[in-house]
């Protein structure tokens, strides 16, 4: 059974910083990797998709790689703004289409 | 429509009762998707849509639990004899055509509190 696992589970850094979140997973067996934004009481918002042949994505400050052999994912953040504070969720998609989902990484940016 | 758009968005009802959540998935997507996110947690599948069909229904936790896409748009997910521990917010998500390459849309959720 695929589980998801990403660490840390909260994070809080002063404006500027560069910040790696991490993602991994149990079964190297997946289409693609996808992370997310989640801002309080609202959905999700896609921010880099993987595929599976992929290493890495980028856009804008954000970049995202991909190690499938090994079962992780790594978010890079760089020059972290307050307005960056949100939970960012990674999730893989290893058949049928379903998102299996980690629990989130927490993220306060403060000035 | 812009996005993926879910009503109400808060429901809060009575243990035993029966309940529907809309989906209004973006214009031209056949993937349609729900999940349902209890605080604290990720996301959890409950079933995808491709078109009319429920081509997974996995997820579903028990058959108190339904979903239809009678037109292949719209989707409404029904719950019935509510229980206090189906209080969650159910998500929604829509991609162009599924599969394995298909970036997922998620609309902002609709809370459920069963009281």
């Amino acid at each position: 059974k695929q589980e998801v696992t990403q660490i840390p589970a909260a994070l809080s850094v002063p404006e500027g910083e560069n910040l790696v979140l991490n993602c991994s997973f149990t079964d190297s067996a997946i289409y693609n990797l996808q992370w997310f934004r989640q801002d309080p009481g609202k959905g999700l918002t896609s921010l880099l998709l993987i595929q599976s042949s992929q290493r890495e994505q980028t856009s804008g400050r954000l970049n995202a790689s991909l190690d499938k052999s090994s079962g992780r994912s790594t978010l890079y953040i760089a020059a972290s703004q307050p307005g960056d504070s949100a939970t960012y969720l990674c999730a893989v998609q290893a058949d049928t289409d379903k998102l299996i989902f980690g629990t989130g990484t927490r993220l306060q940016v403060f000035p | 429509g812009a996005g993926v758009s879910q009503t109400p968005s808060n429901k809060v009802t009575e243990k035993g009762k029966y309940v529907e959540l809309r989906c209004d998935p973006i214009s031209g997507h056949t993937a349609l998707y729900w999940y349902r996110q209890s605080l604290g947690q990720g996301p959890e599948f409950l079933i995808y849509f491709q078109g009319t069909g429920a081509a997974d229904d996995s997820g579903l936790p028990n058959d108190r639990f339904f979903a239809v896409r009678p037109e292949g748009s719209v989707s409404t997910l029904k719950i019935q004899r509510t229980e206090r521990g189906d209080s969650a917010v159910y998500l929604c998500a829509s991609s162009f055509s599924g599969g394995n390459t298909g970036e997922l849309f998620f609309g902002e959720g609709s809370r459920l509190t069963v009281l």
